[in-house]
């Protein structure tokens, strides 16, 4: 099942913060973070292994709350670079306590960072 | 510049043809990803090779085929394509491949199927 991203879409100002969120139906080992440029690759933001982590990376963090099946992505003092689309992958939880080996990607968040 | 590296940038085919994707990566990683991407999507899994092993094959149509004939190396042999294949076809690769490792994504093949 794709986790659910919100928002879809958030316009800034530079300077302004931004909060997407990502959130699951079922149990889950890991949440990954990637932001893809309009005609570029993914690239690889962070990864959350453990319940209630939080990792910081320059000026975005993110967060994930196991036991809510949720993480966010914390944008402060955007800039004109952050602009292009987040993708929140999980790793559902097998049987066994860890992965199926299978990154899903929620439908992306749109990030536009105006001058 | 992307470590994992994706030939060719674009391709055209007809519903005839068969064509393959190539792509490489000398991170030393020993799990490598197949996705697909279609505008405004995000990237949808296809196969997954772990040790040179096929180990996760997404329900996709035989008409894509994959090899892995090494380590650092992984095809996607394409044929008799629909137009709706049309597609950014991705591929990425990974330390390993149960959650704990980030993906390395190439910058993809446009595929294009007339």
């Amino acid at each position: 099942q794709q986790p659910v991203q919100s928002p879809q879409a958030v316009i800034l100002r530079e300077g302004e913060d931004a909060v997407i969120n990502c959130s699951s139906s079922k149990a889950l080992y890991s949440v990954h973070w990637y932001r893809q440029k309009h005609g570029e690759a993914p690239v690889f933001l962070m990864i959350l292994l453990k319940g209630g982590e939080q990792k910081g990376h320059d000026k975005i963090s993110a967060s994930f709350n196991e036991k809510k099946q949720q993480s966010s992505l914390y944008l402060t003092a955007s800039q004109l670079s952050y602009s292009g689309t987040y993708f929140c992958g999980t790793h559902k939880t097998n049987a066994g306590g860890t992965s199926y080996g299978k990154l899903t990607f929620g439908q992306g968040t749109i990030l536009t960072v105006h001058p | 510049d992307t470590e994992v590296t994706q030939t060719p940038k674009h391709l055209v085919m007809g519903m005839t043809n068969k064509k393959s994707l190539k792509c490489e990566q000398h991170m030393g990683h020993r799990a490598m990803y197949w996705y697909k991407q279609k505008a405004k999507k995000p990237p949808e899994l296809m196969f997954v090779y772990s040790y040179e092993k096929l180990s996760i094959n997404e329900s996709v149509p035989s008409r894509f085929s994959p090899e892995c004939p090494n380590s650092s190396l992984l095809n996607l042999h394409l044929h008799a394509l629909q137009p709706e294949d049309s597609a950014l076809y991705l591929c990425a690769s990974s330390q390993g491949r149960f959650g704990d490792s980030p993906l390395h994504f190439g910058n993809g093949t446009r595929l294009t199927v007339t």
